[in-house]
C-alpha cells in the first residue's frame, strides 16, 4: 500500500462544476503540499498545510491531521484548471516529500 | 518556477553516455532535493543535499548515479553510462523557510 493515496486517479468535469480531490496518508508528517503539473510542464506548489484550511482564489485546501486526510476543492472549474494535481507529504525528518500518484483533471467547456 | 533554475530543459543521450543535470536554487537557499518522475509513474525522492554535504541519498540508485552541491556553483545530478530506463523527468526543488517548496522546471532526459 502506498504511503500517500489519492482519489480519484482521473476526473472529467464540465466547466463550472465543483471538484474535490482527496488524499490520505499513513506516515507522520510535518506538512502536506498540493501541487499542480501541466502536461510536459513544471510543478507549481499550490498550498502547504499543517492544519485547518487555506483558500486561494477558487482553490480551497483542507487537512484533518487526526484522520490523516486532505482535500483539494476547485470551485467554478474552468478548462484552464485541467492539469495533474499531486498531493505530497513532508516527512518529519529531513523534509523530503512523498508523493501521491496524482489526479488527472480534465475540465470540458 | 523562476526561483529554481534547471538546465538543460531537454537532454538526449545515447546509451552509455553520461548525463549531467544542473540545478541552481534561489540565492541564499541551500537545501536542494532531486526527484525523478518516470513515464506513467509518480514522483520519487532521490537525494537531499545542503551546500557541500549529502544529507540523504536513500532514493538514489546504488550505481551510476551521483549528486553534489559544491560551495560555489549549481547542484549537479550525474548519471554515468545511461540506459533507456533512465529516461525520465528530473526535478530539482529548494526548500524555503517554513517548509515551503519551489520546484524547477525539470530536465527531461531521453536515452536513445
Amino acid at each position: 500500500k502506498n504511503e500517500v493515496e489519492q482519489s480519484p486517479q482521473n476526473l472529467t468535469a464540465q466547466e463550472g462544476e465543483f471538484i474535490t480531490i482527496n488524499c490520505s496518508y499513513s506516515v507522520g508528517i510535518s506538512a502536506l503540499h498540493w501541487l499542480q503539473q501541466h502536461p510536459g510542464g513544471g510543478i507549481v506548489s499550490l498550498f502547504m498545510l499543517s492544519s485547518g484550511k487555506k483558500k486561494h482564489g477558487r482553490l480551497i485546501a483542507t487537512i484533518n491531521i487526526q484522520e490523516k486526510h486532505s482535500s483539494l476543492h476547485i470551485t467554478a472549474s474552468h478548462p484552464r484548471d485541467s492539469a495533474v494535481y499531486i498531493c505530497a507529504v513532508m516527512e518529519n525528518q529531513g523534509g523530503k516529500l512523498i508523493f501521491g500518484q496524482g489526479t488527472e483533471l480534465s475540465v470540458k467547456p | 518556477n523562476a526561483g529554481v533554475m534547471q538546465n538543460p530543459r531537454h537532454l538526449v543521450r545515447r546509451r552509455g553516455q553520461e548525463a549531467r543535470l544542473r540545478c541552481s536554487p534561489m540565492k541564499g537557499h541551500s537545501h536542494v532535493y532531486w526527484y525523478r518522475q518516470l513515464p506513467e509513474e509518480g514522483l520519487k525522492f532521490m537525494v537531499y543535499l545542503q551546500k557541500e554535504n549529502i544529507i540523504d541519498e536513500s532514493g538514489m540508485p546504488k550505481e551510476r548515479f551521483s549528486a553534489e552541491f559544491p560551495k560555489e556553483g549549481p547542484s549537479i545530478l550525474r548519471i554515468q553510462q545511461v540506459v533507456r530506463g533512465d529516461s525520465a523527468a528530473y526535478f530539482c526543488a529548494a526548500r524555503t523557510g517554513g517548509g515551503g517548496y519551489t520546484f524547477g522546471s525539470g530536465t527531461r532526459l531521453t536515452v536513445v
